[in-house]
């Protein structure tokens, strides 16, 4: 199957910082991507829709200015989680849909963000 | 809004034997698709089967098959032969509009 890569797999900031989370979609294009929070022993909650070439779709509660999503080619979207706090810490896990491959969405192996 | 639902937050059951996961499932769409993921403990999230809304066969998967039932918004998954790496979080999830949206998850342990 299409293979989804995440980077870093872990990542440790300070309170105030940002970092930046990135998926790739490694052997096919993805014209839409999806962000989703796991808290621990919980499902998944999706956070955005990532759009190639247009602004992401943010769920309702996600805050928009705090998590900022790219979508800037066709097998990159990135996530910057702006000013982290504790609270932001959390497994972040991206997906990527090929629709020419049916519809397939495959998923990222994780981001696991500590923010101290 | 669409919703996912499983009422069985952990089972178990011996290697070999045969268990059943439920899943309901509420949507407005029309068109839609229904998914069993698994995460093991490395959290990589795995498709064990998918089932779309339109096809009344059940969907099967070697040892793994589905109990669609439309009418009643149900979707269960039945894991024949349990096997050690089995053991894992399984997810149910429903793909409409444009969006997917997992179930809260059932721990299933097999025990040797």
């Amino acid at each position: 199957g299409a293979v989804v890569s995440q980077h870093p797999s872990r990542v440790i900031c300070k309170s105030g910082t940002s970092v930046k989370i990135e998926c790739r979609s490694l052997d096919f294009q993805a014209t839409t991507m999806f962000w989703y929070r796991q808290f621990p022993k919980q499902s998944l909650m999706l956070m955005a829709t990532s759009n190639e070439g247009s602004k992401a779709t943010y769920e309702q509660g996600v805050e928009k200015d705090k998590f900022l999503i790219n979508h800037a080619s066709l097998t990159l979207s990135t996530l910057t989680v702006t000013s982290a706090h504790p609270e932001d810490s959390s497994f972040y896990i991206c997906s990527a849909i090929d629709w020419t491959g049916g519809g397939e969405q495959y998923f990222g192996p994780g981001t696991r963000l500590t923010v101290t | 809004a669409q919703t996912v639902t499983q009422s069985q937050p952990e089972m178990s059951v011996q290697e070999a034997e045969t268990v059943t996961l439920s899943c309901t499932y509420d949507t407005s769409e029309n068109n839609y698709y229904l998914f069993w993921y698994k995460q093991p403990p490395s959290r990589q999230m795995i498709l064990v089967i998918r089932q779309e809304a339109y096809k009344q066969q059940n969907a099967t998967e070697n040892r793994f098959s589905v109990n669609f039932q439309k009418a009643a918004k149900s979707f269960s998954l039945k894991i024949s032969d349990s096997q050690l790496g089995d053991t894992a979080m399984y997810f149910c999830a429903l793909f409409g509009n444009e969006k997917l949206t997992f179930g809260t998850g059932t721990r299933l342990t097999i025990i040797p």
